[in-house]
């Protein structure tokens, strides 16, 4: 059982170029996060998706555009990278948005250095 | 609005002993509150929830923590550190109201020392 699947682990970007993150889930979640995480800043929430067809901004979307596939996949897409975007970025799913009486289960990251 | 702050983003102890790990909430209604562990070049995984039943909160590796909502705060503790607890955690917040996101504090890295 993977779990939260994110591709690809590592990738070196220039300023200006795009470049798209991919996560799927095998756990037939409904909810489907992307998350950056910087050094003593904890983990912000970029974009969500409460279930599949929908997804919805959350505290530092700027930069970036999302897709939800299917209810499976939830993708992330920087169109125009910038050094502020070097972060490593999580992608977790839930059953229920937010799952308040659960949990919310990552992937492993992808860390994204832009020069 | 809800924020979390983890007072210390290092903790060093030495093996065996008490582990303290601070989290002090601010939210305008009654919480739920996490921990979650983040052990090196992995991803996040819950290490326990509080959820407005007991206050006193066990999670997985002998971790517990307490809700204090006179402090606003949600400590976790662990009676004796194992090197193997060596990991950042992540305290975080919701309130119990669906418009409200997940909230994470800064993270705190603990340290063990043999």
């Amino acid at each position: 059982n993977a779990g939260v699947t994110q591709t690809p682990k590592f990738q070196v970007l220039k300023t200006g170029q795009s470049m798209t993150l991919q996560c799927a889930q095998d756990m037939n979640h409904n909810s489907m996060y992307w998350y950056r995480q910087d050094p003593g800043m904890g983990l912000r929430l970029i974009y969500y998706s409460a279930s599949e067809g929908t997804t919805d901004k959350g505290e530092v979307p700027n930069g970036y555009n999302v897709s939800r596939l299917n209810k499976r996949e939830f993708s992330l897409r920087l169109e125009s990278a910038a050094p502020s975007q070097t972060s490593v970025y999580f992608c977790a799913s839930s059953e229920a948005r937010w799952n308040l009486a659960g949990e919310l289960f990552f992937g492993e990251g992808s860390r994204l250095t832009v020069l | 609005a809800q924020s979390v702050t983890q007072l210390g983003s290092h903790v060093s102890v030495s093996e065996g002993a008490l582990v303290l790990l601070r989290c002090n909430y601010s939210s305008s209604v009654p919480p739920y509150l996490f921990w979650y562990v983040q052990y090196p070049n992995q991803g996040l995984q819950l290490l326990l929830k509080y959820t407005s039943a007991a206050t006193l909160v066990k999670g997985i590796n002998g971790f517990e923590a307490e809700f204090k909502k006179s402090e606003t705060s949600f400590h976790l503790t662990k009676p004796s550190a194992h090197m193997s607890d060596a990991a950042e955690y992540f305290c975080a917040v919701i309130q119990n109201n669906a418009g409200n996101m997940l909230t994470f504090g800064g993270g705190t890295r603990l340290m063990v020392k043999p």
